[in-house]
């Protein structure tokens, strides 16, 4: 079955200190990978995802197959990027798998 | 263009009930899909649909079910609450399918006592 881990519920952060936030997924076939966010009060919304290979607000995620990890990666953090972040996997084009989430606290 | 909403925000029902929720995709949009978040847990997908169609299910059971419209708007109804379907339940809409953008709702926060 498909599955994302997320080890950390929460990440502490000093401002302008570089992020990680792990991901690692089981699958077998190839697999699309996501990150969503959710700001305080705010709906959740997608971040980026790896067939873009875009970078949205400083962030970045590489798809290592070998290691099956998508983590997320921002090398200057910003107070604004505290927010509950998921990743998450979809096989097909019917239904999308998240992990639990990881709570990003960026500290002044 | 509106967004995703979702009716209603909350509501309270108790064991046995039946509930059903609503959702109004984003405009432009012919595919939702219907999500229950558990305290502290991410979003576990329940089941979509496609221009009225159900197009892909998980692993919930068949008292969990749901309508498309011909707007694209739809409802999910649970049967035979339990204390477990305590929960928010959210919708997404995207222009096609669960690979494209997913556009999120608030959310309805259900509780059963």
């Amino acid at each position: 079955a498909q599955r994302v881990t997320q080890p950390e519920k929460l990440l502490s952060v000093f401002k302008g200190a570089p992020v990680e936030l792990k991901c690692n997924y089981s699958y077998s076939g190839s697999p699309e990978l996501f990150w969503y966010v959710q700001y305080s009060r705010q709906r959740l919304q997608l971040l980026l995802r790896h067939i873009s290979r875009e970078s949205i607000k400083g962030f970045t995620a590489d798809l290592n197959k070998g290691e099956t990890s998508f983590h997320l990666k921002k090398p200057f953090a910003q107070e604004e990027d505290s927010a509950m972040y998921y990743c998450a996997l979809s096989e097909r084009d019917d239904k999308i798998i998240f992990g639990k989430g990881t709570r990003l606290h960026i500290l002044p | 263009e509106t967004g995703v909403t979702q009716s209603p925000t909350h509501l309270i029902k108790t064991r046995g009930q039946q509930v059903t929720l609503r959702c109004s995709s984003q405009s432009g949009h012919n595919t939702v899909s219907w999500y229950q978040q558990a305290l502290g847990q991410g979003p576990q997908f329940i089941f979509q649909y496609y221009r009225e169609e159900e197009n892909g299910r998980g692993n919930f059971p068949p008292r969990f079910s749901g309508l498309q419209f011909p707007n694209y708007s739809s409802e999910l109804n649970v049967n035979a609450l339990e204390l477990d379907d305590s929960a928010l339940y959210l919708c997404a809409s995207s222009f096609r399918l669960a690979t494209d953008t997913q556009y999120f709702g608030p959310g309805t926060r259900l509780t059963v006592l």
